[in-house]
């Protein structure tokens, strides 16, 4: 297994353009994060995905975000009608069980002109 | 709601030079602490993980403590390289929170002088 994939890497959209972003777990880890990063800060929460099930969003998931994660393996996020304040690093993590910590993706660097 | 801080935002070194990072945190049921490093426009690697049971762990040159009464984690780097130059970000596993998201610091930019 060769780690978090996350795809694409970098993403350059116009205001008001729908994107989609992947990220491919490790293959057995049941745990999967999204997280947002902007310049010169620390990442936030976005969701978690336990298997299938979305259990928790972060209030800063507007009604314009939606995650998938079908059959409990790779996982999307969606950003609808996206705005400049959307510009930022899009981290996907994995875990297998909460005693063995989180394993980040390479994330995916979207600029919205 | 946990706030994690980090100390000092930037550092610089000369080459060979021990170094301390820290990281605090105002609420102290951790479940874990994670230090990773981030190079310039990539992901996160993890460095060291400590369970909120654990004092510290080791990984080479870097040695992370963790005082869970007090809230507050080190990162030890021994012996420093120009490619230890990155940002290093410390994260607490909130126990309070079912799906033990991570509460991240703003990171310690980390620069090593040759």
């Amino acid at each position: 297994d060769t780690g978090v994939s996350q795809d694409p890497r970098h993403k350059i959209t116009k205001r008001g353009q729908n994107v989609t972003f992947r990220c491919d777990p490790i293959s057995e880890h049941n745990r999967l994060y999204w997280y947002r990063q902007t310049l010169g800060q620390g990442p936030e929460f976005l969701t978690y995905f336990q298997n299938e099930a979305q259990l928790e969003k972060s209030r800063l998931l507007s009604d314009r975000f939606s995650a998938e994660r079908p059959k409990g393996s790779f996982s999307t996020l969606e950003i609808q009608r996206t705005e400049q304040g959307d510009s930022a690093m899009y981290l996907c993590a994995s875990s297998f069980d909460r005693v063995y910590g989180y394993t980040f993706g390479s994330g995916t660097r979207l600029t919205v002109v | 709601k946990q706030e994690v801080t980090q100390i000092p935002a930037a550092l610089s070194v000369p080459e060979g030079e021990n170094l301390v990072l820290n990281c605090s945190f105002t609420d102290s049921a951790i479940y874990n602490l994670q230090w990773f490093r981030q190079d310039p426009g990539k992901g996160l690697t993890s460095l060291l993980l400590i369970q909120s049971s654990q004092r510290e762990q080791t990984s080479g040159r870097l040695n992370a403590s963790l005082d869970k009464s007090s809230g507050r984690s080190t990162l030890y780097i021994a012996a420093s390289q120009p490619g230890d130059s990155a940002t290093y970000l410390c994260a607490v596993a909130y126990s309070g929170a079912g799906s033990y998201q991570l509460t991240f610091g703003k990171g310690t930019k980390l620069s090593v002088i040759p």
